[in-house]
This record gives structure tokens, sequence and C-alpha cells, in this order.
């Protein structure tokens, strides 16, 4: 069966440490999107793409990047991994045909200490 | 800057009772409206809304949209237990802005 997968589904870093978060898709989904959720605030979008080599930044964009040099991967990555950004990881994808809805992973939680 | 708001952010219910969630939308080039719910873990797909007036059914749960006053309802009719979960809703124009969803706690 075709899925969305993360990895790590748990993950305990330090501040100031480079970490990257998996994201691979089966669908073969041209739109890709990472979100954080944290109580009180919801789904916040981080950055997503519609394509390879396509990337834009999201509302909560500040200290991730992500790049997409295929069509099944999205990898996030914070560059230097601070507390505020403790928090759980979703990422999702959608198709061209049905571009609104969204498949979303099991999630990723990350701890920043 | 798009906005979302639903309301209530929690409520309680016993098992049997009918319940109404909100959500309303302020999206620029609005497309569609969606609602998902949230167990334990990845948000699951219930409905897209995309024209006024028109409700979606799934068996006990039904959501309609009001371009006009830019609002959506989920109704939940003879809740269960199983229906306890964080619904969220989503407005669209290819890229989804979320509410802070409701946590519905439905109890025996």
């Amino acid at each position: 069966d075709a899925e969305i997968t993360q990895s790590p589904r748990h993950k305990i870093t330090e501040t100031g440490r480079q970490v990257t978060l998996a994201c691979h898709q089966t669908w073969n989904h041209n739109n890709m999107f990472w979100y954080r959720q944290d109580l009180g605030h919801g789904l916040r979008l981080i950055h997503y793409s519609y394509g390879v080599q396509d990337t834009n930044k999201g509302e909560v964009s500040d200290g991730y990047s992500v790049s997409r040099s295929n069509t099944e991967d999205l990898p996030l990555t914070l560059e230097s991994a601070a507390s505020s950004q403790t928090s759980v990881y979703f990422c999702a994808s959608s198709a061209q045909a049905e571009v609104d809805i969204q498949y979303f992973g099991a999630g990723t939680r990350l701890s920043v200490l | 800057e798009d906005k979302v708001v639903q309301s209530p952010l929690s409520l309680v219910v016993h098992e049997g009772d009918t319940v109404t969630l909100n959500c309303s939308y302020e999206v620029t080039n609005f497309r569609s409206l969606l609602w998902y719910k949230q167990e334990k873990k990845a948000p699951t797909f219930l409905f897209m809304l995309t024209s006024s007036g028109i409700e979606k059914k799934s068996g006990r749960l039904s959501s309609i949209l009001d371009k006009k006053e830019l609002f959506s309802i989920l109704n939940i009719t003879a809740t269960q237990t199983g229906d306890s979960a964080i619904y969220l809703c989503g407005g669209s124009n290819y890229k989804l802005t979320f509410g802070k969803g409701t946590l519905l706690t439905v109890n025996p």
C-alpha cells in the first residue's frame, strides 16, 4: 500500500545541533508539506514544495530548511536546534489532481534540550 | 494573513449527544474548506467542502459550508466514545491554514 512515513518517530537532541527529519511518500504526490503542532497553536506550516527543486517558506520557516531532489522525499533540517523548536512535526502530501486534500504522516516528536 | 478560527476549543459531552463544531475563515484566494480528525497520531481526512449549502455526510458526521459568511460547521450525531479526538478545520488556497482545533471528549 502507498503511504507516507516519517523518521525517526522520536528524537532528543541538544541545542545548537543540526537535526534532519525524514519524510518519504510512495504515492508519487507532487506536493509535500511540513507542519509543526504545538499546544495552543494547532498545525502551522513550516515549508512546502510543489515539485522537484521547488521549495517555499510557510508561516514559521525561520530556523528550518528543506530540499526536494526527488518526488518521494522532503527532508526537514533544523540548522541549529533551539528549545523553541521542541514540537511534534508532521509531514503531509497531496496529489496534483486533488491538491487540497493532504494526507499526513504519523509525526516526529522532537525534544531539544 | 490567512486566518482560521475554531470554536469551541474544547467540549465535553455524553454518549448519544449531538455536537456542532464551528469554523470561520479568512483565506485569500480561497479554494476549499477541509475537516480532519486527529486521535493519537496523524490527522485523518474527513470532508472537503467547496460549494455553499451542499451538505457532505459520512455516517453520523456531516458538514456544510457558507461561503458568504465564511463559515463551516461539523455536526456529529449520536456521539460515541470513539469520536473523542481533536477536530481540525483548514482553509485551502493550495496550502492549508489550520485553526487551533476543537478537543472533543465523549464520556460514556
